[in-house]
């Protein structure tokens, strides 16, 4: 257990829906990460929080979100969804920046 | 640009062999190095790091990698691979200045199968 928590662990939703994801880091972990794994794209950064600040931006499309909140949990907003969005969502988090990021189970996402 | 190449895609071993499963990198200036493996339907779980200092690094479950600067590698190593190593491994690289901006860039990832 790394202790990163997301939640759901699976969400199943229509083409033009909106999701929201949820990530609660590490006692203590200031830096929060968002990243997409897909079979085509591979694991892929999203987005980085850092103390409630957006601190780094990834290959993130206008149509996704994140922020991150007082207690730090942090939440990923996908809206019209499309098909291509089905993937494993990981939330990664880690003290400061790069030395260790510690990863949740992730959200497995499937848009039917 | 910044990028991250396992060569081998899938790798098959006899329980009781050696391993050795290939990174090369691509950055500006000698990142953080990491090992992460995922079994099937699981997160990832972080093997080994390199930040500094001795070029050999030891990880968790016999695993171990060693930084080679002059060939921009970083593979990792087990002497004696077990069934439960079975998964799949990914090398990913970070910025290392020791700052708060530390997205990772991760390979493709080498899917470890092992036979009995």
């Amino acid at each position: 257990d790394s202790g990163v928590t997301q939640t759901p662990k699976h969400l199943i939703t229509a083409t033009g829906q909106r999701v929201t994801l949820r990530c609660s880091p590490r006692s203590g972990d200031l830096s929060v990460y968002w990243y997409q794994q897909s079979l085509d794209q591979g694991l892929q950064f999203l987005i980085q929080y850092y103390n409630g600040e957006e601190r780094a931006k990834g290959n993130i499309l206008e149509r996704f979100s994140a922020q991150q909140f007082p207690d730090l949990h942090s939440e990923l907003n996908l809206s019209s969804l499309e098909l291509g969005d089905s993937a494993l969502y990981f939330c990664a988090s880690s003290v400061l920046g790069s030395e260790t990021q510690y990863f949740g189970p992730g959200t497995r996402l499937l848009v039917l | 640009a910044q990028s991250v190449t396992q060569p081998d895609i899938h790798i098959t071993v006899s329980e009781g062999a050696s391993l050795e499963l290939r990174c090369n990198y691509s950055y500006g200036a000698t990142p953080y190095l990491f090992w992460y493996v995922q079994s099937p339907g699981q997160g990832l779980q972080l093997l080994l790091k390199y930040f500094s200092g001795d070029t050999l690094v030891q990880g968790i479950k016999g695993f171990e990698a060693e930084f080679k600067r002059s060939q921009s590698s970083f593979n990792l190593r087990k002497p004696s691979v077990h069934w439960s190593d079975a998964a799949e491994y990914f090398c990913a690289v970070g910025p290392n200045y020791g700052g708060s901006q530390g997205n990772l860039i991760f390979g493709k990832g080498t899917k470890l199968s092992v036979k009995p």
